[in-house]
């Protein structure tokens, strides 16, 4: 399975706007970008994903670099309760596995 | 839409008995349903993958005869931890796709088991 690379930690003022990271150098043609974040104790929660479009919905922005070997999931206006682990992973399609990383530890400073 | 509930929400037992945890998809029918380990500090582990009417799938290192999976319905799949031991403390949490449209996996809000 292709593999991302993200950073371990982040931190973001709140209501400002946060830029996530993800590398996946390795993607194949038919790897679907998928996004997923995990508050603490609970269950991960879909956020969004792309394939090779930039993509919006309600939550983020998934902003997919042309060449598709990184992407960038763009939370506008963070709040205290967007403070979570976030997932980037790559999903072949016809196969609905999901393979979690270690992701990028959030943090919101109010 | 797209609920994904989890029965119990935590659980403690005595060390070689055995817990069943339920996992449903309330308001829609979820062909596949995927089960997660998580240990404290870690990413999520899939253990395996249920199909409804069939047999589970299971990640290579897990333990078929120790973690049975029953898929019975398009709604509801169960993890059961047979003969637990405190090693199988964790976090287990259960995923469903919609059927159809595969590419988002709703998950559960986790069961916490804590085998003393």
């Amino acid at each position: 399975d292709a593999k991302t690379t993200q950073p371990n930690s982040m931190e973001s003022n709140e209501e400002e706007p946060v830029h996530l990271p993800c590398n996946h150098s390795t993607i194949s043609g038919t790897d679907y970008i998928h996004w997923y974040r995990q508050l603490p104790s609970q269950g991960p929660e879909y956020v969004i994903h792309g394939l090779t479009s930039n993509v919006n919905n309600r939550m983020a922005s998934l902003a997919i670099a042309e060449d598709r070997k990184s992407s960038t999931l763009i939370l506008h206006r963070a709040t205290l309760r967007d403070a979570a682990v976030y997932y980037c992973i790559l999903v072949n399609f016809g196969n609905e596995k999901l393979t979690f990383g270690t992701g990028t530890r959030l943090t919101i400073i109010p | 839409g797209a609920v994904v509930s989890q029965h119990p929400s935590w659980v403690i037992c005595k060390s070689g008995t055995s817990v069943k945890i339920e996992c449903r998809s309330l308001d829609f029918q979820a062909t596949t349903m995927f089960w997660y380990r998580q240990f404290p500090k870690q990413s999520l582990m899939l253990m395996a993958t249920s199909n409804e009417g069939s047999k589970a799938t299971y990640e290579q290192g897990v333990e078929k005869d120790k973690f049975l999976i029953n898929h019975a319905s398009l709604t509801l799949s169960t993890l059961t931890v047979t003969s637990a031991h405190p090693e199988d403390s964790s976090f287990y949490i259960c995923s469903a796709s919609l059927t159809g449209l595969p590419e988002t996996q709703y998950f559960g809000p986790g069961t916490r088991l804590l085998v003393l």
